[in-house]
């Protein structure tokens, strides 16, 4: 079965404090795989794209990067503003439209 | 602004009692979602669709159905609801497959 796990559930962090998030998947194809940010009561907020194993994108402060079993979303010198839960999702090749989220992981920031 | 507009943003309704939630995009998108969202099970994917008149089921379709007359609406029916269809739900469009989505700020459903 198509699976989507992410780890750890819960991250606490000291602002300042680097660390990184873990997105495994197993699909035979990927297609693409997507991370999102989502605050409270808000939908999920787009942040990247990966399509390929050696791929890597960067934004201020975060760089999402993708191995063919998982990515990682590293998130450097973090502020407190930083703090949301953050999503993986996969596309697989031959599955149409479906789109496999993992359960997030809950980032907070202190100051 | 570009966006993706659900309503109604929260109902309480009865077992039973049929309910049509409406998903409108303004950005021409080809592809549209529904998802629904429940604590310690994360988003999963309700129903797809790929274009106007192409729909497909997700990994949760059963109690809903979905039609796509036109690009812009993707309206998620419940026939008839049930307690255990009480949820936080998402609407999502992109431009085409395989390209990141725009979600709505979610319709949260009580289903008594």
């Amino acid at each position: 079965e198509d699976q989507v796990t992410q780890s750890p559930e819960a991250l606490r962090l000291q602002e300042g404090e680097s660390s990184s998030l873990n997105c495994s998947y197993t699909v035979s194809g990927l297609r693409g795989l997507f991370w999102y940010r989502q605050d409270p009561g808000k939908g999920p907020e787009f942040l990247f794209t990966l399509y390929s194993a050696g791929e890597e994108k960067e934004k201020e402060r975060l760089k999402a990067t993708l191995t063919k079993k998982e990515s990682f979303l590293h998130i450097t010198a973090p502020k407190p503003e930083d703090s949301a839960t953050y999503l993986c999702a996969v596309q697989e090749d031959n599955q149409g439209g479906k789109l496999i989220f993992g359960q997030g992981t809950e980032l907070s920031v202190k100051p | 602004e570009a966006q993706v507009t659900q309503n109604p943003r929260y109902l309480i309704t009865v077992t039973g009692k049929k309910l049509t939630v409406t998903c409108s995009q303004n950005m021409n998108h080809e592809y549209m979602s529904w998802y629904r969202q429940d604590p310690g099970l994360g988003l999963r994917q309700i129903y797809y669709s790929m274009n106007v008149e192409v729909t497909d089921k997700g990994d949760v379709p059963e109690g809903y159905k979905v039609s796509r007359k036109e690009k812009r609406n993707f309206p998620l029916i419940l026939e008839s609801p049930s307690p255990n269809q009480t949820s936080l739900y998402f609407c999502a469009s992109s431009l085409r497959l395989n390209q990141p989505q725009h979600f709505g700020d979610g319709t949260r459903l009580s289903i008594l």
